[in-house]
């Protein structure tokens, strides 16, 4: 089963603008990690946020994590026609395996 | 390419044969680990060497599945008597060493895309 829950399962957005994705899980965890896929492909590692941050950044990302209520956002600013992807979050609660959502579909119009 | 590699990346096989899939994790990376994912959903643990040591596997995994790490340097996942269902994306991922409890970022591979007639 999933650990956890990603919001909203779709986006379409136009280039340029934000895009806000969440992300609920159910279990205490170490930290919380944000992936990419393209259509059909592997996963690239974007972030990892520790159980005791609250915020992170890295270049066009910034991720949120609220362990009290057990939630995540990940936030991508100034969209890219190349930010059209799958976004995963995946937890670890200390025992090495990722726990993933389902993840949320992300469109960039040009 | 140093990153982790996987063969085929893609088998079309019908149903009751075996597969294997193999996975060459970026070098002198001791943690490896199987993932399966389907259609619309993220990926799912299947199992994790640390070394050569295969130290957990998901109830996942049936008895049908097996996976090994002989010589703690590449891996391979043999799916036997195939089924429709097994019909997914193979995921390999590796990690480097590091303390315990401290957990590090996993590199995936491209995948292996199963498909069972």
């Amino acid at each position: 089963s999933q650990q956890g829950e990603e919001d909203p399962q779709a986006l379409s957005i136009q280039e340029g603008e934000n895009a806000t994705m969440n992300c609920s899980y159910k279990t205490s965890i170490n930290n919380l990690q944000w992936y990419r896929q393209n259509s059909g492909r592997g996963l690239v590692h974007l972030i990892l946020i520790r159980s005791n941050e609250r915020e992170k950044h890295s270049g066009r990302l910034r991720v949120t994590l609220d362990t009290s209520k057990k939630s995540s956002s990940l936030l991508i600013t100034a969209s890219r026609a190349a930010d059209t992807a799958s976004y995963f979050c995946a937890t670890d609660a200390g025992d090495y395996k990722l726990s993933f959502g389902a993840g949320t579909t992300v469109t960039v119009r040009a | 390419d140093t990153g982790v590699s996987q063969d085929p990346r893609h088998k079309i096989t019908k149903r009751g044969q075996n597969v294997t899939f193999r996975c060459d994790p970026i070098s002198e990376h001791n943690r490896l680990y199987w993932y399966r994912q389907t259609l619309g959903q993220g990926p799912e643990f299947l199992t994790y060497f640390q070394n050569e040591a295969q130290l957990e596997k998901s109830r996942l995994l049936s008895d049908r599945f097996s996976a090994e790490r002989p010589k703690g340097s590449f891996s391979t996942l043999e799916i036997q008597r195939t089924e429709q269902g097994d019909s997914a994306m193979y995921l390999c991922a590796s990690s480097p060493p590091g303390l315990a409890g401290v957990f590090n970022e996993q590199f995936f591979g491209p995948g292996t895309r199963l498909t069972v007639l």
